[in-house]
């Protein structure tokens, strides 16, 4: 039972123009969430992160949406750059509060922005 | 600061081997997750180590076990190898109770399991 889901595997932008990763969660105990970059080769970069006590947040060309009643989120990338080709993966994990925090992903969504 | 380092990179083993990874956490971090990420797949928590303790663990049978050391780096240790537990495992360091944000990834060991 997948509790993060990444429905488009793949995601084709001209350069300049905007991005739209989305992600859908099942999990009522999740709380925060977070955006990471995979480049090959490398591990996961995080990128942003949103908790559930917001709607928005924004660094700089990210911003990530996030929708508590739908159980949905999106990261926004305004423009996509050619650099910005990679994996994105949506993770999200009960806030505790403590030290204890396990991430769950989805399966990825491959970006390609074109020159 | 030096990041988080894995080794060995690559791994080749046969079914029913026994196999042991290595992570060395970035500087000042006392957590280590270990995640396994299959093809095609998000990476999945297997467990985590903080102050030499486990501290939650993943839906993993015992067969994968861990230790860390009182640096902090920390190890996966893998028994009765199967095939399916050929994947990219990587581990994430952070600093205690710094927030979800604060794990930082190494590069991952690829292991095959023939």
């Amino acid at each position: 039972d997948q509790q993060v889901k990444q429905n488009s595997p793949s995601l084709s932008v001209q350069e300049g123009r905007i991005s739209i990763l989305n992600c859908d969660y099942t999990n009522s105990m999740f709380d925060y969430f977070l955006w990471y970059k995979k480049y090959p080769a490398e591990g996961p970069t995080f990128l942003i992160s949103i908790s559930s006590i917001k709607d928005k947040n924004e660094d700089g060309r990210f911003t990530v949406f996030l929708n508590k009643s739908a159980k949905h989120l999106s990261l926004h990338i305004v423009p996509s750059q050619p650099g910005d080709s990679a994996v994105y993966f949506c993770a999200a994990t009960p806030n505790s509060g403590g030290s204890n925090y396990k991430l769950t992903f989805g399966k990825g969504t491959l970006l390609t922005v074109n020159p | 600061e030096t990041g988080v380092t894995q080794s060995p990179t690559h791994l080749i083993k046969t079914r029913g081997q026994q196999v042991t990874l290595r992570c060395s956490s970035q500087s000042g971090h006392n957590t280590v997750s270990w995640y396994q990420q299959a093809l095609g797949q998000g990476p999945q928590f297997i467990f985590q180590y903080y102050r030499e303790e486990e501290n939650g663990r993943g839906n993993f049978p015992p067969r994968f076990s861990g230790l860390q050391f009182p640096n902090y780096s920390s190890e996966l240790n893998v028994n009765a190898l199967e095939l399916d537990d050929s994947a990219l495992y990587l581990c994430a360091s952070s600093q205690g109770a710094s927030g979800p944000q604060a794990q930082y990834f190494g590069p991952g060991t690829r292991l095959l399991v023939l």
